[in-house]
Parts: structure tokens; sequence; C-alpha cells
């Protein structure tokens, strides 16, 4: 069975810093591209960032790039968001996913989300 | 970015209806389209893919269709469990984006 664990959320303040983890199980993680997608609170959904299988290739929302660093340790089978000089507007349900068939492509599994709340 | 626009943004409708929601994007998605059923407190739900493909163990109630700009999401017959925000999602190029949903919510 496939599952995905996200961990690592909480309360940060403006500014500061948060690493964010997906634990995988049930499939061959290696193999398929990763992929963060957030939701604020009452809102919908954001693709985040995604990285290829080897972590040689990753792509960020706009909003994201240069605060933001995905990448993954296949050896532990897990995925990562590290995310720095936090914004309110950053507040979400971050959820890892995997996506199905290769680069930018649908998300088949997905993990129950972690709360990143920025605020002071 | 490709822009993807839903409507209606909330409905209600009866159990036994016929339940359709439409995505337009701003630029052809060659028919890189995904749909996703999401509950309050939940992770998205996979549906459908390619426009038109059901995704496995999803009841075939649920279709896909539509091509280049323009696709449609049907439930053939709304069943209580069918509640939900529905969002569809673009993947045909950086950066993936979704709609704004469709709340659907049972009468």
């Amino acid at each position: 069975e496939v599952q995905l664990v996200e961990s690592g959320g909480g309360l940060v303040q403006p500014g500061g810093s948060l690493r964010l983890s997906c634990a995988a199980s049930g499939f061959t993680f290696s193999s398929d591209w990763m992929t963060w997608v957030r939701q604020a609170p009452g809102k919908g959904l954001e693709w985040v960032a995604n990285i290829k299988q080897d972590g040689s290739e990753k792509y960020y929302v706009d909003s994201v790039k240069g605060r933001f660093t995905i990448s993954r340790d296949n050896a532990k089978n897990s995925l990562y968001l590290q995310m720095d000089s936090l914004r309110v507007e950053d507040t979400a349900v971050y959820y890892c996913a995997r996506e199905a068939g290769g680069s930018g492509n649908r998300n088949d599994y997905w993990g129950q989300g972690t709360l990143v709340t920025v605020s002071s | 970015d490709i822009q993807m626009t839903q409507s209606p943004s909330t409905l209600s409708a009866s159990v036994g209806d016929r339940v359709t929601i439409t995505c337009r994007a701003s630029q052809s998605t060659n028919n890189w389209l995904a749909w996703y059923q999401q509950k309050a407190g939940k992770a998205p739900k996979l549906l459908i893919y390619k426009a038109s493909s059901l995704e496995s163990g999803v009841p075939s109630r649920f279709s896909g269709s539509g091509s280049g700009t323009e696709f449609t999401l049907t439930i053939s017959s709304l069943q209580p469990d069918d509640f939900g925000t529905y969002y569809c999602q673009q993947y045909n190029s950086y950066p993936i984006t979704f709609g704004g949903g469709t709340k659907v919510e049972i009468k």
C-alpha cells in the first residue's frame, strides 16, 4: 500500500524557516517524480514544486522561487521542502504527492498534509 | 502560465442527478488535464487523467471529456458520497496549475 506521511509543519514567524519532510513507502520511491502542493485555509490547491527521480531537475512556482528548495533522499525514501524567508501568505496545508508517469504529471497518491502557519 | 477557470463555483444537486462541471484553460493543454475530488480536511483524490481516462478504482459514473482548452467532468448519477470540491489541473506545462474548484452540495 502506497503511503506518504508529511511532518515538520508548525508555527513560525515571518522571515523564519521550516523544513518539511515526507516519508514514502509502498512503492519504489527512486523511480518517481515527486511534488509538493499547498492549500491555504479555505482556498484552492496550488502546485509548489516538483523534483525528478535523481534530483537533477526541479521546478518551482514563481511565488516560492529563491525561497523554497525541494530535495529528496532516495536511500531514506524521503522528500523534503526547505522553506526560508517565510511570509504570511505561505500559511497553508502542504501535501506531498507522487507523480504518475513522469515529469510534470498527474498526482495519483497524496499524503494527509502538514499545516504551516506563518504569523507573528 | 496557463490559467484554469472552473464553473460553476458551487452547485447543489439531488441524488440521481446528472452533474456537469466545466474547466477552461487559457491556452491548449494538449489534453494533459486531470480532475480531483477533495473532501473537507482530506487530501485530493485523482479521478480522471489525460482528460478522459478513468483512474483505477474510481466509479464509472465519473467521466471526463473535452479537448484543447475546454473540458468537462460529468457525474452520471450523483451519489451521497460525491459531495466535496472538485478541481481540474493542467500538467501540460510548468507551472502546473489548478482551477479554483467547484463545490458540490447534495440537496
